[in-house]
């Protein structure tokens, strides 16, 4: 049972316009949500989050938007840049289920210069 | 502190043999977790610790597989017997838990390879 899904396993964008990377979850019990970057052989790296409480969250360049009646976030970034090319994961959590991560497929980013 | 540290980055192994990983996590976090992740596919939750307690296990956590915390500090993931199929990367991650959601931070991971 996927709980997670990233439909795109990929999305190449020119430099300086906007990547948007889409994930759709099916539990209406998560409550929490996260976007993680992975270079290879490395971990993942937090870039942002959102609570089920909110719509939206910015930081700098990235924005996540929470849809809860559709079950959807996305994550968009503004403007692209070469070093955005990564690995990108949806993840979803909550605090009952002691806040372990449910990770979506990934979404692999190119940004073309 | 520089972080979630995890150690060996790589291990080859032989069917059979018994390894061992080590992750330190960020200090004052009180929330461990192991996770794995194969080709193609996100993390998959494996096991999960509060200051010392093992609070959850996955069913992917079969009998062979071992997770510790002792004294809420670092935590050792051992496979015993390894199979082929036990070959992955290997992600340890920790949390501070205080007031309500709080985001994981990841270390480099063990990328485990069984022959």
């Amino acid at each position: 049972d996927q709980q997670v899904k990233q439909n795109s396993p990929s999305l190449s964008v020119q430099e300086g316009r906007i990547s948007i990377l889409n994930c759709d979850y099916t539990n209406s019990m998560f409550d929490y949500f996260l976007w993680y970057k992975k270079y290879p052989a490395e971990g993942p790296t937090f870039l942002i989050s959102i609570s089920s409480i909110k719509d939206k969250n910015e930081d700098g360049r990235f924005t996540v938007f929470l849809n809860k009646s559709a079950k959807h976030l996305s994550l968009h970034i503004v403007p692209s840049q070469p070093g955005d090319s990564a690995v990108y994961f949806c993840a979803a959590s909550r605090a009952l289920y002691g806040n372990k991560l449910v990770f979506g497929a990934g979404t692999i980013l190119r940004v073309k210069s | 502190d520089t972080g979630v540290s995890q150690d060996p980055r790589h291990k080859i192994t032989k069917r059979g043999q018994n390894v061992t990983f080590r992750c330190d996590p960020i200090s004052e976090h009180n929330r461990l977790y192991w996770y794995r992740q194969t080709l193609g596919q996100g993390p998959e939750f494996l096991t999960y610790f509060q200051n010392e307690a093992q609070l959850e296990k996955s069913r992917l956590l079969s009998d062979r597989f071992s997770a510790e915390r002792p004294k809420g500090s670092f935590s050792t993931l051992e496979i015993q017997r390894t199979e082929q199929g036990d070959s992955a990367m290997y992600l340890c991650a920790s949390s501070l838990i205080a007031l309500g959601d709080s985001e994981a931070f990841f270390g480099q991971g063990t990328r485990l390879t069984v022959v």
